[in-house]
Formats: C-alpha cells, sequence, structure tokens
C-alpha cells in the first residue's frame, strides 16, 4: 500500500513565525502535491514538484514555498504565518504515469 | 480554465434513501474522472475512478458513478446509503500536466439512521 505521512496531525503556531510541513511518500512517486483544504472550497493546490529540486506554482502559491531535496520528501514553508493560513494542509503524491494522487492525513494548522 | 462544480454543498439523507450527487467538470482535453471521500478525521481516498471504456464505472463500497460525455457530468449514485457513508465527497478531474487535478467544492453528506 501506498503511504504518504505528514510530521503533524495539528499544529498552532503564532503570527509571523516560520512553519514547516513535512510530507513523505514511500512508493518512489515522481510528483508531488501540496493543498489546502478550507470548507466550501475544496482542494486548492499550492505548489507541486514533478523531480527533485524541481517546483511549480499552483493557484494559490502566496505566502508559501516549498522544498523537494530528496524524492520522497516534499515540504512546504509558511515564511511568515499569517492568521489566513489557518487551514487543512493535505500533502498527496502520484506517479508520473497516474493521475491518481494518494493522500496524507492532513495537518491541521492554526495561526493566532 | 478547467473547473469542476459540484451542485449539493450538504446533502442530507435516512438510511436506505437513494444518493446521488452531481458533477460537472470544464476541460477540453481527454477527461480522467475521479471521486473521492474523506470519512471524518481519515485520510481522502479514492472512491471510483474513470479513464476510458464503459463509462458506467463502480468503485468501493457500492458506489457507481456515469461518466457523460455530451453534459459533461460524471455523477455519483449509490442506490441504498447507509449512516457509515457519512463523509465528504470530492469529484476531481485531470487538469493539465504533472498529473494535477482539479478539485470540486466537496459535498457533505451526513447519512441518519
Amino acid at each position: 500500500d501506498v503511504k504518504v505521512t505528514q510530521s503533524s496531525r495539528y499544529l498552532v503556531k503564532r503570527t509571523g513565525e516560520k512553519v514547516f510541513l513535512e510530507c513523505v511518500q514511500d512508493m518512489d512517486h515522481e510528483n508531488m502535491f501540496w493543498y489546502r483544504q478550507d470548507p466550501g472550497l475544496g482542494l486548492r493546490l499550492i505548489y507541486f514538484s514533478y523531480d527533485v529540486k524541481m517546483k511549480e506554482k499552483g493557484d494559490i502559491p502566496e505566502g508559501y514555498s516549498v522544498s523537494r531535496e530528496k524524492k520522497e520528501r516534499f515540504s512546504l514553508i509558511l515564511e511568515s504565518a499569517s492568521t489566513n493560513q489557518t487551514s487543512m494542509y493535505l500533502c498527496a503524491s502520484t506517479t508520473s504515469g497516474s493521475h491518481e494522487q494518494y493522500f496524507g492525513p492532513g495537518t491541521r494548522l492554526t495561526v493566532t | 480554465a478547467q473547473s469542476v462544480s459540484q451542485h449539493n454543498h450538504h446533502v442530507i439523507l435516512s438510511e436506505a434513501a437513494s444518493l446521488e450527487l452531481g458533477c460537472n467538470y470544464s476541460y477540453g482535453g481527454t477527461v480522467n474522472l475521479f471521486w473521492y471521500v474523506q470519512y471524518p478525521g481519515q485520510h481522502l481516498q479514492l472512491l471510483l475512478k474513470y479513464f476510458s471504456g464503459d463509462p458506467l464505472v463502480k468503485g468501493i463500497k457500492g458506489f457507481e458513478a456515469e461518466f457523460i460525455k455530451s453534459k459533461f457530468s460524471f455523477n455519483l449514485r449509490k442506490p441504498s446509503v447507509q449512516w457509515s457513508d457519512t463523509a465528504e465527497y470530492f469529484c476531481a478531474v485531470n487538469g493539465g500536466g504533472y498529473n494535477k487535478l482539479i478539485f470540486g467544492a466537496g459535498t457533505r453528506l451526513a447519512v441518519h439512521p
């Protein structure tokens, strides 16, 4: 079974803090994605990566950056957390030959 | 631009009722369509998918969906829901390169015993 893990299930940070969310997949998938999930808005793509050190902006990249130094690991960075970044963050991965994405459990981030 | 529209944000049903959740998409190319489900406190997981062939696809837990190309629709159905089907359901379509998906806003289903 594909397994996608995320570093924290719940996180509380203060405004202005730098926040790191980590995602690890164990299936050697080329593509990895970061979404945020908000009620009534579904999943919105923040960033994705199609290879080590390669990244592309998604639909809502402002206020975020990413890092992919190893194939299995994809990090989302909030450079200076703000209250409007309070959300559920989901990581997903897929092989290059498929659109079927496998999701992690999510990190519920609260910024106070 | 590609988009996915889910018609109902909240649906409330009694057990044994029939379910149909609407999904319409906008995409000009070859479509791959998905329904994902998120049970309370759990991962988003794949319910069913359509790539090609028979437009009526069957998924897990008795769910099925029908791809109607002329209507740009991929509605999810289940003949008789159970309390355990209480979850949020997301429709998605492939959106551009790199195996990206475009998701709908989701439909929250509550099934009452």
